[in-house]
């Protein structure tokens, strides 16, 4: 498997901004993806990095550090329908039937108070 | 949005029956996974598929077993549910190979819990 790390709790206010951070190490890199996942309900598609830099996405930003195998994910202007948790997975490099495979972190669990 | 679908989104079920939590999606995508995700904890891949007729195990040892005849539907089977079984089941399907198969749609999920 794969060793994906990230906090497993944050807070933060209303309005604020918050980075989530990702690191990882895999055998072969070809892309590190986030999801966010509302209590209850299914994963959604958040950005995708696949090469070094920021990639920016209305509030949402994504960073990746390939050589350091680091991501953050950055959140604005904070709302409190942003409590949720983010999952950061990364798609090792690989071939043939294995191609496509994702493997996800634990999560981190982002709490937004008023 | 995506169109991928899972039934039932809840079940109970006793200690010893057989289950099929079915899996649907509308895309035309090649590739569909299942993943068992407990409160807190990661998705495990348990099983996934390239095409029909093509399934492969995944990291998490599951004593379930899938089958893929049609491109849009990949159910899953426990053929003696246990507790052990008590999870969350989610379906996902991604493309093919092309600038958008990065991306995995995931179903709305099934909580199962045997008793």
């Amino acid at each position: 498997g794969q060793n994906i790390d990230q906090p497993t709790e944050m807070t933060a206010t209303e309005g604020a901004i918050v980075q989530i951070n990702c690191t990882y190490q895999t055998s072969g890199f070809n892309g590190l993806f986030w999801y966010q996942q509302h209590a209850g309900e299914a994963p959604t598609f958040l950005s995708y990095n696949v090469l070094d830099g920021l990639e920016e996405k209305g509030r949402f930003s994504s960073f990746l550090s390939r050589s350091k195998g680091y991501s953050y994910l950055l959140l604005k202007e904070l709302q409190m329908k942003d409590s949720a948790s983010y999952l950061c997975a990364v798609r090792p490099r690989s071939r043939g039937s294995t191609l496509g495979r994702l493997y996800f972190g634990r999560g981190t669990q982002l709490t937004v108070w008023p | 949005e995506a169109d991928i679908y899972q039934t039932p989104r809840y079940l109970v079920i006793g200690t010893g029956k057989k289950i099929t939590l079915e899996c649907s999606q509308t895309m035309g995508h090649d590739k569909m996974y299942w993943y068992q995700q407990d409160p807190g904890m990661e998705l495990h891949l348990i099983h996934y598929s390239y095409g029909v007729n093509s399934t492969e195990k995944g990291d998490l040892s599951s004593e379930s077993t899938v089958s893929r005849i049609r491109t849009e539907h990949f159910p899953l089977t426990l053929e003696s549910a246990r507790p052990s079984h008590t999870s969350q089941y989610l379906c996902a399907s991604s493309a093919p190979t092309g600038p958008s198969s990065y991306e995995q749609y995931f179903g709305p999920g099934t909580r199962l819990t045997v008793t």
